[in-house]
Parts: C-alpha cells; structure tokens; sequence
C-alpha cells in the first residue's frame, strides 16, 4: 500500500538559515510524490511535485524538493527561511491507479526572527 | 481565473442530523475529489467525481455521498451525523484525470455537537 511517513512533528529554523522538512514513502510502481502547505484556517496550497524526470524538483515560494529512490525520501528544502514560511507542511503520495492522495501527519515548520 | 471555493465555511449540526456541504471547482475543471481532515491530522481521501460519476472512493462508510453537477460543482453529504464527523472538509479540483494536480478550497469546518 502507498504511504507516506514525516517523521518530525516540528521544525524550528531561524530566519535566513536554509530549512529541511522531511518526507519518507513507501509505494508499489512510480512514486507520484507532492508537497503542501497549509496556512492556519486555510486549505491546502500546492507546492511541487514529482513525476518522473530530475530528482530536484523546484516549486512555489523558492521551495524545492529532493527525490532520493535508493533512501526513498523526498524532503522539502528552501535556502533561506523566511517568516512567513512558518505553517503546516503535508508530504502526499498518489494512490496506486487512483487519484486519491495520502497524506502524512504533516510538520509545523516555525521560522523565528 | 477563481479558484476553488466552498460553502459554507463554518457549520454547527447536532449528532443525528443530515448536512451538505458545496464546492464549486476551479474554471475548467472536471474533476473534484472531497478530504475530510480531522483535527491535528493530514486529509483523508473520501471520494472524487469526474464528469458526474464517483470514481474512487476511500474508506468512508455509505452515509457519506455525494454529487457532481454538469457545471462540475459538487456537494458532499453526511447523513445521521455522529461526533466524530467534526471536522475540516477540504475540496479539490484538477484539469482532468489523472488528477497530478489538484487545488484545493478553504474548506468547510464542520462541528457536531
């Protein structure tokens, strides 16, 4: 069966340093890997993506993600962590011949000033 | 180009009753999948609609319904609501199947009392 494993509750980084928010999947065929965010009170915003192709994946917000196949990761990553980046972060796979997306626990991300 | 928006965004129902929740999917799509995401946890897949028929659905017991319209908005229905049905309720539209992408609403915080 698909799954996906975040294995930190929280993530604390201060502004300006880079951030790493992890993901782990576990999946039968292709992985189809995402990445969301989600805002206090608000939906989901999409972030990236993985198909197939090149193993870094860039996105919205100057996020950008690593598929790893042999440590079966795809963490989150930004260079220089703002502020505002502070939210709760779904790490999501597909569903294996469906569309349905499974999501992880998520992790809060706190970026302090 | 709107987005996907839901209706309506806070809801108190009382254990026993029938609610319906509205999704209206982003322009141009035809496909919209329904996630209720329980408190401190990611979304969990309930079903999708593509082109007025239920394509997929997850592990959500028959009181939970639903139905897409020929403009592609949907409804979610819950019958005989129980306590544990309180919840956010998120919808997401995408372009089409396979669904890669899929953008989600702000959702419907159900509370059942």
């Amino acid at each position: 069966a698909q799954s996906v494993a975040q294995p930190e509750d929280q993530v604390n980084v201060a502004e300006g340093n880079p951030l790493t928010v992890k993901c782990t999947y576990s999946v039968s065929g292709n992985p189809y890997l995402f990445w969301y965010v989600q805002y206090p009170n608000r939906g989901l915003q999409f972030l990236l993506k993985y198909i197939t192709g090149d193993n870094l994946v860039k996105g919205s917000y100057g996020f950008e993600a690593e598929f790893n196949k042999s440590q079966t990761s795809f963490h989150l990553k930004k260079p220089s962590a703002l502020v505002s980046d502070s939210a709760l972060y779904f790490c999501a796979v597909r569903g294996l011949n469906t569309d349905k997306l499974i999501f992880g626990t998520g992790t809060r991300l706190q970026v302090f000033p | 180009e709107t987005g996907v928006t839901q209706s309506p965004t806070h809801l108190i129902k009382t254990r026993g009753q029938q609610v319906t929740l509205r999704c209206s999917s982003q322009s141009g799509h035809n496909t919209v999948s329904w996630y209720q995401q329980a408190l401190g946890q990611g979304p969990q897949f309930i079903f999708q609609y593509y082109r007025e028929e239920e394509n997929g659905r997850g592990n959500f017991p028959p009181r939970f319904s639903g139905l897409q319209f020929p403009n592609y908005s949907s409804e979610l229905n819950v019958n005989a609501l129980e306590l544990d049905d309180s919840a956010l309720y998120l919808c997401a539209s995408s372009p089409g199947r396979p669904a890669y992408e899929q953008y989600f609403g702000p959702g419907t915080r159900l509370t059942v009392t």
